[in-house]
């Protein structure tokens, strides 16, 4: 069992829909989450950012964390076509600056 | 400063050769970190530095694979003996240690993108 489990899609929903992304992971001891956006051909670029469990709404991107299901998602409101990229769940054990683990990524597309 | 760039952004090698790859991170940033993603999948770390110092080193950095940060500046990354399950892209990323910033994390590069015939 890989330590991040992504569905990797591809997701096809119509413009202005809600999106709503999830991952689950096995080991407790990480308690900073994060997605990261990924268009093609480019480099990560991080979206949303929490610490241990709860709620963080930024614009249209909601994240949330759930550490006793050990499971995380990340909702889309008002989707656009410009949201169309590979969405990467993400976590670490001691903070920002430790490794990274990330998810395998769930492409999503928003149909105009 | 613009960001973590990249050199060269793709790279064409036949297998069994050397290819290093180049990684400037934004300024003052001192730690810095090398990822691996290939197709469908997401970053997998290699390893980080810390100024010059290498902090750790994933398993998947095998015996032909080193990075090196001489002055706590750039770094680069080398793979001898280029095998075909070595092509992907590889990503580098730095940061501030304990920059108190809400927002600061680990910044990504563009990527080189590897390519063993």
């Amino acid at each position: 069992q890989k330590e991040v489990e992504q569905d990797p899609g591809p997701l096809s929903v119509p413009e202005g829909a809600i999106v709503s992304l999830n991952c689950t992971y096995s080991n407790s001891a990480f308690q900073y989450f994060m997605w990261y956006r990924q268009y093609s051909r480019k480099g990560p670029e991080l979206l949303m950012y929490t610490y241990s469990s709860g709620n963080k709404e930024d614009g249209r991107f909601t994240a949330q964390v759930d550490k006793s299901s050990k499971y995380i998602s990340l909702f889309i409101r008002d989707s656009q076509p410009s949201d169309s990229a590979t969405y990467l769940c993400a976590m670490t054990v001691t903070g920002r600056d430790d490794k990274i683990i990330f998810g395998k990524g769930t492409r999503l597309h928003i149909l105009p | 400063d613009t960001g973590v760039s990249q050199d060269p952004r793709h790279k064409i090698t036949k297998r069994g050769q050397n290819v290093t790859f180049r990684c400037d991170p934004i300024s003052e940033h001192n730690r810095l970190y090398w990822y691996r993603q290939t197709l469908g999948q997401g970053p997998e770390f290699l390893t980080y530095f810390q100024n010059e110092a290498q902090l750790e080193k994933s398993r998947l950095l095998s015996d032909r694979f080193s990075a090196e940060r001489p002055k706590g500046s750039f770094s680069t990354l080398e793979i001898q003996r280029t095998e075909q399950g070595d092509s992907a892209m590889y990503l580098c990323a730095s940061s501030l240690t304990w920059s108190g910033r809400e927002t600061d994390t680990q910044y990504f590069g563009p990527g080189t993108r590897l390519t063993v015939l």
